[in-house]
């Protein structure tokens, strides 16, 4: 089974808009990771939050973490059409055999000019 | 730096045939990844390296090899083709970061894919 879900699947805002999407995992990590996927392309890393971070800011984006609900949020600001894509959380789970790096199924985030 | 390069781009085989998915990478990262993505399952993890000659399965590695002899070059391949294996495949590479401060998987760099298609 997925370790991180993404909610909600889709999403359909207009430019200047906000857009959050969240990803729920099931067990411990080291860290999160959020990757962008235009479509037809391979993944774009955007932001790498450690299991002992609370948020982190990138240029327009922001990421933040919640240990003990087993959460995070990728939040998007003054959203762009060019922000069309999906959106991937990743994470780098503590598992008995080593860590693995596991992909949610992604948002689909539509921004509307 | 060309980054991650995945050769070819499309690939149709027929059921029972092989073949072989290249990757290569030219940021001297050791950490090389395979992943498939079929729509609505996000990616899963088919097998990865950690360095040249040490390999590791990951959630999907029935019906693929793979061998890593230089720390550039991480290729897939398949054994005898099955029209389950039809999806996208692409190819990561990551560097080692200090196990200890952030856990072994750091950013990845992921290469253009490869999509196949099995009839």
């Amino acid at each position: 089974s997925q370790q991180g879900e993404e909610d909600p699947q889709a999403l359909s805002i207009q430019e200047g808009e906000n857009a959050t999407m969240n990803c729920s995992y099931k067990t411990s990590i080291n860290n999160l990771q959020w990757y962008r996927q235009n479509s037809g392309r391979g993944l774009v890393h955007l932001i790498l939050i450690r299991s002992n971070e609370r948020e982190k800011h990138s240029g327009r984006l922001r990421v933040t973490l919640d240990t003990s609900k087993k959460s995070s949020s990728l939040l998007i600001t003054a959203s762009r059409a060019a922000d069309t894509a999906s959106y991937f959380c990743a994470t780098d789970a503590i598992e008995t055999s080593g860590s693995r790096l596991t992909f949610g199924e992604g948002t689909q985030l539509t921004v509307n000019p | 730096n060309a980054g991650v390069t995945q050769t070819p781009k499309f690939q149709v085989l027929k059921t029972g045939q092989s073949m072989t998915l290249q990757c290569a990478q030219d940021m001297n990262h050791e950490y090389m990844s395979w992943y498939r993505q079929d729509p609505g399952m996000g990616l899963r993890l088919i097998h990865y390296s950690v360095g040249a000659g040490i390999t590791d399965q990951g959630e999907v590695p029935n019906g693929y090899n793979v061998s890593r002899s230089t720390t550039e070059d991480f290729p897939l391949r398949l054994l005898s083709a099955a029209p389950s294996q039809t999806s996208v495949y692409f190819c990561a590479s990551s560097y080692m970061d200090t196990i200890w401060t952030s856990g072994r998987w750091n950013e990845q760099f992921f290469g253009p894919g490869t999509r196949l298609t099995v009839l």
